[in-house]
């Protein structure tokens, strides 16, 4: 049981460059989330997935895409990489958004990808 | 709408000293809150979750916090800090009418001294 894994864990790209972001749980939760940590401002929300094959914008979307073509993956691409994308990526997955003592809303993170853009 | 502001950025202590870092969250509806600690270059690892079963909740690595609704308040303490403990933490709220989107305070990065 591998939790929540994330492909690449460091890249560097220049400004124009595309690349996507591979988010994969084994937990089979319905949930998943993609988010950038930068300083000071703790984690904001890009896009998210209540389930296979939808999505939906989160906080600062813009200039981010993604896809959920199967239930354990989840994929964030950069179209044409911008310096203001330098970051770091997390992707989080839950059971449920549903609150209550069993904690079905807790979110589990992965690890992180590094991701430089010059 | 919803918003957490952690109102220190920075807490420095001694090793076997009390730890307290303060939260306070804005919420519509009966909020989801939640403490986690980043180590550094690590991801994100849950440390306790409050959802209306208890106010005074119990996490791990002797962590707890208390929820006070008249004061919006959720601090994190420990009785003892150990240096293990220096890393940053992150005050997160949550409403079930929003999809499950998490809303995060800025982080207070914890130093401990020896």
């Amino acid at each position: 049981n591998a939790g929540v894994t994330q492909t690449p864990k460091f890249r560097v790209l220049k400004t124009g460059q595309s690349m996507t972001l591979l988010c994969a749980q084994d937990m089979n939760h319905e949930y998943m989330y993609w988010y950038r940590q930068d300083p000071g401002m703790g984690l904001r929300l890009i896009h998210y997935s209540v389930g296979e094959g939808t999505t939906a914008k989160g906080e600062v979307p813009d200039g981010y895409n993604v896809s959920r073509l199967k239930k354990q993956n989840f994929l964030l691409g950069l179209e044409s990489a911008a310096p203001s994308q330098t970051s770091v990526y997390f992707c989080a997955s839950s059971y449920s958004a549903a609150s209550g003592a069993l904690g079905t809303d807790t979110q589990y993170f992965g690890p992180g990808t590094r991701l430089t853009v010059l | 709408a919803q918003s957490v502001t952690q109102l220190d950025s920075h807490v420095s202590v001694s090793e076997g000293t009390p730890v307290l870092l303060r939260c306070n969250y804005s919420s519509s509806y009966s909020p989801s809150l939640f403490w986690y600690v980043q180590h550094p270059n690590k991801g994100l690892q849950l440390l306790l979750k409050y959802t209306s079963a208890a106010t005074l909740v119990k996490g791990i690595n002797g962590f707890e916090a208390e929820f006070k609704k008249s004061e919006t308040s959720f601090h994190l303490t420990k009785p003892s800090a150990h240096m293990s403990d220096a890393a940053e933490y992150f005050c997160v709220v949550s409403e079930d009418n929003q999809g499950g989107k998490l809303i995060f305070g800025q982080g207070t990065e914890l130093s401990v001294k020896p």
